[in-house]
């Protein structure tokens, strides 16, 4: 199985900071990398699919890159609405696996 | 608009058997993949089947070592997982997904259904 590490676990941040939370595949997944946001209570959300393509009506703060099998998910100016858990993904190929995710906090 | 909507999930005794349901409207259910990913309390996201618009291509986790089978009714716009010999280990929320044209990412997820195991 593909494993998928994310850096840091734990983001403390305020509003107006610039945000990067970094995940990496142990293995060559393209650019099929996926990144969600999740808050509590809630079902996760797709902010970024294909590694950079954001998803229909997520705000254009939130921008994605990669580097090999690096991938960095940005939040350029961080807004109260963005306190959440943020989640890789690989989508290159069964299973499909995701990080042990991100939280960004105050 | 796009919906999904669990059920079915509760408190199930050690062994026992449980079938979750996701009925969903607002777009063509046929036309997508649907996933099964449930998360333990406090914990992350575990992807567990996958079944094809069709149902002809059907793929699990192997942790689920064969407990779990996904169906669907393209008919009724629903989704199932159906799940047996139920440990503690399963205790978590049960989220269907839609998968997205053309590639396995999930853009569409319902509100989850909490399967507890317990004595």
């Amino acid at each position: 199985d593909i494993q998928m590490t994310q850096s840091p676990s734990f983001v403390s941040a305020s509003i107006g900071d610039r945000v990067t939370i970094s995940c990496r595949a142990s293995q060559d997944i393209s650019n099929w990398l996926a990144w969600y946001q999740q808050k509590p209570g809630k079902a996760p959300k797709l902010l970024i699919y294909g590694a950079s393509n954001l998803q229909s009506e997520v705000p254009s703060r939130f921008s994605g890159s990669e580097s090999g099998r690096d991938f960095t998910l940005t939040i350029s100016s961080l807004q109260p609405d963005d306190f959440a858990t943020y989640y890789c993904q690989q989508a290159y190929t069964f299973p499909f696996t995701f990080g042990p995710g991100t939280t960004v906090d105050i | 608009q796009v919906q999904l909507v669990e059920s079915g999930g509760g408190l199930v005794k050690p062994g026992g058997s449980l079938r979750l349901s996701c009925a969903t409207s607002g777009f063509t259910f046929s036309d997508h993949y649907m996933s099964w990913i449930r998360q333990a309390p406090g914990k992350g996201l575990e992807w567990l089947a996958y079944i094809s618009g069709g149902s002809t291509y059907i793929k699990y986790s192997d942790s689920l070592k064969g407990r779990f089978t996904i169906s669907r009714d393209n008919a009724k716009y629903s989704v199932y997982l159906q799940m047996n010999s139920l440990t503690a280990e399963d205790t978590s929320v049960y989220y269907c997904a839609r998968g997205r044209f053309g590639a396995n990412y999930f853009d569409f997820w319902g509100q989850g259904a909490l399967v507890t195991v317990s004595s």
